[in-house]
């Protein structure tokens, strides 16, 4: 099984809310990613965890908190977003994180629109 | 730096007809490549990749793509298109060792029509 879980599918949300994306894996994959992908563009990488430690942070905005509870589950936390927010986030896991040719398995996204 | 280029943004062809998408990358060191597609509303699902095993790499549904160090180039083909095969394509490099990051191309619109 490869899956990557996402939810929730659609969120709506104001400027002043808090909102948080669930992702979730199986696998026993030890590297978890978040990518951003505005409409008509490639995925852009956000930030990684490694063993459960943040990694990699692509010099997000604060209003972006990733969090990584446990190796199977990875949350991104949103607060006083801007609309120019609103985009897919897609959540990825690999088996590990050092070696070069692993596969990055996906979610479906979560859809945010930020009004 | 490691990079790839995707030529075409869209490319339009028959149903039944070959399937090309260019893919060239930019790397001083052998470099780790990926195709993903995207449908519609959905996530990215991997293809195929290369990992320096062999230079014919065949991936899922009918795909495969030819690594060609001279020409700097992975393109994507399948020998006939099928109606199902209308999505997004993005060619994608593994960064060098030690950073763990994809980079993806601006991707192609593949658009099957009848």
């Amino acid at each position: 099984d490869t899956e990557v879980t996402q939810t929730p599918k659609h969120l709506v949300m104001g400027m002043t809310n808090k909102k948080s994306l669930k992702c979730e894996q199986h696998m026993g994959h030890r590297a978890m990613y978040w990518y951003k992908q505005k409409a008509k563009k490639p995925p852009e990488l956000m930030f990684v965890y490694s063993y459960e430690k943040l990694s990699i942070n692509e010099s997000v905005p604060s209003r972006f908190s990733p969090e990584c509870p446990n190796s199977s589950l990875l949350n991104l936390h949103l607060h006083a977003l801007q609309p120019e927010d609103s985009a897919l986030y897609l959540c990825a896991s690999s088996q590990t994180p050092e070696r070069e040719q692993e596969t990055q398995y996906f979610g479906p996204g979560t859809r945010l629109l930020v009004l | 730096a490691q990079s790839v280029t995707q030529l075409g943004s869209h490319v339009s062809v028959s149903e039944g007809a070959l399937v090309l998408l260019r893919c060239n990358y930019s790397s001083s060191v052998p470099p780790y490549l990926f195709w993903y597609v995207q449908y519609p509303n959905q996530g990215l699902q991997l293809l195929l990749k290369y990992t320096s095993a062999a230079t014919l790499v065949k991936g899922i549904n009918g795909f495969e793509a030819e690594f060609k160090k001279s020409e700097t180039s992975f393109h994507l083909t399948k020998p006939s298109a099928h109606m199902s095969d209308a999505a997004e394509y993005f060619c994608a490099v593994r960064l060098q060792r030690g950073y763990n990051k994809l980079i993806f191309g601006a991707g192609t619109r593949l658009a099957v029509h009848p």
